[in-house]
């Protein structure tokens, strides 16, 4: 089974711009997680879709926002890009419900803004 | 409120045993997780708890206490490339089986 995709791998902006981020999820997974991380930071969560519905939100500004398609891929984006957005966006799929229901990573999209 | 605590950073001799700790408080505690991640990688899943208990995996086993709210997780035989940040997360039933995250143990090997 393909584990978790993510696209693009690396990318640099500069501020004010925007940015969109995709994630494929394992095939049969319905729940999609994003996670920031920064040098230094534990994992920092974004918000997480489950059957293309918002589930769960962080505590992050509006800038960022996402969304989930009918076959489950999700994207992430950041209007306004400032400075401190630089980080490792990371994305995290996983059956969704209860039970020995784990969550695998993608390898993540490291975001520079300049 | 939910919190999870863990140890910042731990050192440890290559060949020797070693435990990260693992404290929570969390309202619907619905399993608890260990995952293992390299400098610059994604976080790799390595153990699951939800009954009070040891799991053994290889060199690496986890145990939880849910009474006590603890987990631990127990590193042998250390290996140089066993030098990586280890996470416990624990999922709440009460928040749609949201993870709720540590901030990770940064382990460093020594030889």
């Amino acid at each position: 089974k393909a584990g978790v995709t993510q696209t693009p791998r690396y990318l640099i902006k500069t501020r004010g711009q925007q940015v969109t981020l995709s994630c494929s999820p394992i095939s049969g997974h319905r729940s999609v997680s994003w996670y920031q991380q920064t040098p230094g930071q534990g994992l920092q969560f974004l918000f997480e879709y489950f059957s293309e519905t918002q589930r769960n939100k962080g505590n992050f500004p509006g800038r960022f926002s996402g969304r989930q398609f009918s076959n489950s891929r999700s994207e992430m984006n950041v209007s306004t890009l400032e400075l401190g957005d630089s980080a490792l966006y990371l994305c995290a799929s996983r059956g969704g419900q209860g039970g020995r229901d784990t969550q695998y990573f993608g390898p993540g999209t490291r975001l520079t803004v300049l | 409120g939910q919190n999870i605590d863990q140890p910042t950073e731990m050192t440890a001799t290559e060949g020797a045993i070693v435990q990260i700790n693992c404290t929570y408080q969390t309202s619907g505690f619905n399993g608890l997780f260990w995952y293992q991640q390299h400098a610059g990688e994604a976080p790799t899943f390595l153990s699951y708890n939800v009954l009070d208990g040891l799991e053994e995996k290889g060199r690496f086993s986890s145990f939880l206490s849910r009474s006590k709210g603890y987990s631990y997780l127990l590193l042998k035989e250390l290996q140089m490339k066993d030098s990586a940040s280890y996470l416990c997360a624990v999922r709440d039933g009460n928040s749609n089986y949201q993870l709720i995250w540590g901030a990770g143990t940064k382990l460093i090997i020594k030889p």
